[in-house]
């Protein structure tokens, strides 16, 4: 099994620009998250989805917005890149099964925007 | 909504002491407390998690403890190896899973 699969791993942007980040998961997982990872204040969620059609904000959303059409994909799109977007942003997905549990993180994208 | 505080930021020890990392939480309905360990720009890995209805738990070299009291809870790393080295990071969640609050980190450094 793949696990959970991030794409682009690096990427550049100027002010203004757009972009989706890809992840993409094939353990079934209901539930779906993206994280932005900044130095010194850890790992902030940024949406989540608990099942296909369904999504919600988590504490830093502004900025960002993400759709499930299907259970394997959730894609994060930046719809204006700002300097403060700069992050490191982890995809993590988790069989819910009625109660939390590990969470399965993709290896990363590093995001500069400059 | 939920505040996780991690404390200390940074921690050094010599091979084979042990090693203590703090965690305090502030929402009472939180219950699944999960520790993840982050090699160098690697992803995080679940190493350990405790659940509100245990006080703690082990698993090797690894363990949590629990005070739903005080509303904090630690992790111990006992026999500390350099492949030990990497940043910890405590999280926070309900029973439902949908939100998870972390804690800003530990780096651990384990001096051969």
């Amino acid at each position: 099994n793949a696990g959970v699969t991030q794409t682009p791993k690096f990427q550049v942007l100027k002010t203004g620009q757009s972009m989706t980040l890809q992840c993409a998961q094939d353990m079934n997982h209901e539930y779906m998250s993206w994280y932005r990872q900044d130095p010194g204040m850890g790992l902030r969620l940024i949406h989540y989805s608990v099942g296909a059609g369904i999504t919600d904000q988590g504490e830093v959303p502004n900025g960002y917005n993400v759709s499930r059409s299907t259970t394997e994909d959730f894609p994060l799109r930046l719809l204006s890149a700002a300097p403060s977007q700069t992050s490191v942003y982890f995809c993590a997905s988790s069989s819910l099964a009625g109660a939390a549990g590990e969470l399965f993180f993709g290896e990363g994208s590093r995001l500069t925007v400059l | 909504g939920e505040n996780v505080e991690q404390h200390p930021s940074t921690l050094s020890v010599q091979e084979g002491d042990s090693a203590v990392i703090k965690c305090t939480y502030s929402d009472s309905a939180s219950n699944y407390f999960p520790w993840y360990k982050q090699e160098l720009g690697k992803r995080p890995q679940l190493i350990i998690d405790i659940r509100s209805n245990v006080g703690e738990k082990k698993d090797q070299r690894i363990a949590v403890t629990l005070n739903k009291t005080a509303k904090h809870f630690s992790l111990h790393i006992t026999e500390t190896q350099p492949e030990d080295s990497a940043v910890y990071f405590c999280a926070a969640s309900s029973n439902t899973g949908n939100q998870f609050y972390f804690g800003t980190g530990t780096s651990l450094t384990v001096i051969p």
